[in-house]
């Protein structure tokens, strides 16, 4: 069954490393997004993709970038992690043609930076 | 990006009660998708609109493009029911998405 597959699941990284959040999709979507999820808010977005090799700025970038090396993976990457990033982290995949809007989710990943 | 309102921001119900959720915009979107957040935090899509309305068991979703909302009505709530619900409106291939209706049913 396709499937939007993030790793890892939870993450406690320190102030001033370096992290990277990984995401996979098995449904051959052209689209890929990097959404955070805080309390008291609904997802927002950080970074986008519309296919391998591009990426895009979302509404909340700073401090994040991504990375699209092929069609199936894009990763969220936090250079010198601070405790503001602490929050779940969502990918999501869509078809991104045709009128097609839908986008499907992965399980989220939850990232501490102590 | 463009803030979609839910409302309300947080809803009780007893079993077997029903209730309607509404999601405002203020500008002509693609299309809504809703989701129900469970107690594990997985986003569980409930439906896709470009227009229209869906319905699915005891749910059921409208979406009117022109009037810039969209509602989801839950008919007969069991306890598995509970959970936060979001709307996300489709922005070209971008999703904006509300801040929520966290909805608690009881027995």
């Amino acid at each position: 069954e396709a499937a939007v597959t993030q790793s890892p699941r939870n993450k406690v990284a320190v102030t001033g490393g370096k992290v990277t959040l990984s995401c996979n999709q098995t449904n051959n979507h052209n689209n890929m997004y990097w959404y955070r999820q805080d309390t008291g808010h609904g997802l927002r977005l950080i970074h986008y993709s519309y296919g391998a090799g591009s990426t895009e700025k979302g509404d909340i970038p700073d401090g994040y970038k991504a990375s699209r090396p092929s069609q199936e993976n894009f990763s969220l990457i936090l250079e010198l992690a601070t405790p503001s990033q602490t929050s779940v982290y969502f990918c999501a995949s869509g078809d991104g043609t045709g009128g097609a809007y839908e986008q499907y989710f992965g399980p989220g990943t939850r990232l501490t930076v102590l | 990006g463009m803030p979609v309102e839910q409302n309300p921001p947080a809803l009780s119900l007893y079993e077997g009660a029903e209730s309607g959720l509404r999601c405002n915009f203020s500008t002509t979107m693609k299309g809504v998708q809703w989701f129900q957040q469970n107690h594990r935090g997985r986003l569980i899509t409930l439906f896709y609109l470009a227009q229209g309305t869906k319905e699915n068991g005891r749910l059921k979703s409208t979406f009117n493009s022109k009037e810039r909302y969209s509602t989801l009505h839950i008919k007969d709530a069991q306890l598995e029911d509970s959970g936060t619900y979001f709307c996300a409106v489709a922005r070209g291939y971008k999703l904006t998405f509300g801040t929520g209706t966290s909805l608690l049913v009881d027995p």
